[in-house]
């Protein structure tokens, strides 16, 4: 069964410098979505994109954050300049339609900011 | 506002006994709900949703307008259903998902 994958599965770095989350989506789905979450917290949403381009996005996901679809298979999160409160598990999702269907997650990626 | 509240942070009970995962919501329209579960060092995925009105692995949810819960239940709590379970709603804006704070439920032996 096809799965989302996410590179790193961790990410170690330091204040102030700029990281790059990969997600590979499930080949035919159109609408991708990162969430996060903070150790103990909820699950939150960030943003969802679709057609090349952003749909929707929290407040959370201010000016330091970017997503790309760089080609037909990649899906990025970039945080410009990493903040210790950006410490997260951050989730890629996908899914092939919008309307009430399931978001396949990936296994997420820890980062971790010092 | 739009709001997903679980209550318990943890239910622990013991294998073969009724379990019943609370889910409360917030939402002005008309909602699509879902129950996601997380293994231990899996990813989450679909339970159900309320919608397919079905039943997997012996779970349940009925969604409750009146009462706004969409509420987990399975009669016989098995030790592999152990694992974080995560209500979710989807409002119908944009397609993304709001979810709870998570019950995470320790079945015993």
């Amino acid at each position: 069964e096809p799965e989302v994958t996410q590179t790193p599965s961790h990410q170690v770095t330091q204040m102030g410098q700029e990281v790059i989350l990969r997600c590979v989506p499930i080949s035919n789905h159109l609408y991708f979505y990162w969430y996060r979450q903070i150790l103990g917290q909820k699950v939150e949403f960030l943003v969802s994109f679709y057609n090349n381009e952003i749909s929707e996005k929290s407040e959370i996901f201010d000016d330091q954050f970017s997503v790309e679809r760089p080609d037909g298979s990649n899906f990025t999160l970039k945080i410009r300049s990493t903040k210790l409160e950006d410490s997260a598990m951050y989730f890629c999702a996908s899914t092939r339609t919008v309307v009430g269907y399931e978001q396949y997650f990936g296994p997420g990626t820890r980062l971790t900011v010092t | 506002a739009q709001r997903v509240t679980q209550p318990e942070k943890l239910l622990s009970v013991f294998k073969g006994a009724p379990v019943e995962l609370k889910c409360n919501y917030s939402y002005s329209g008309s909602p699509e709900l879902f129950w996601y579960v997380q293994y231990s060092r899996q990813r989450l995925q679909l339970l159900l949703r309320h919608i397919s009105r079905e039943s997997i692995k012996g779970f349940t949810a009925d969604l409750n307008k009146g009462e706004t819960s969409f509420h987990l239940k399975k009669p016989f709590a098995q030790e592999e259903d152990s694992a974080m379970y995560y209500c979710a709603l989807y409002p119908n804006q944009g397609g993304k998902l709001i979810f709870g704070q998570g019950t995470e439920l320790s079945v015993k032996p």
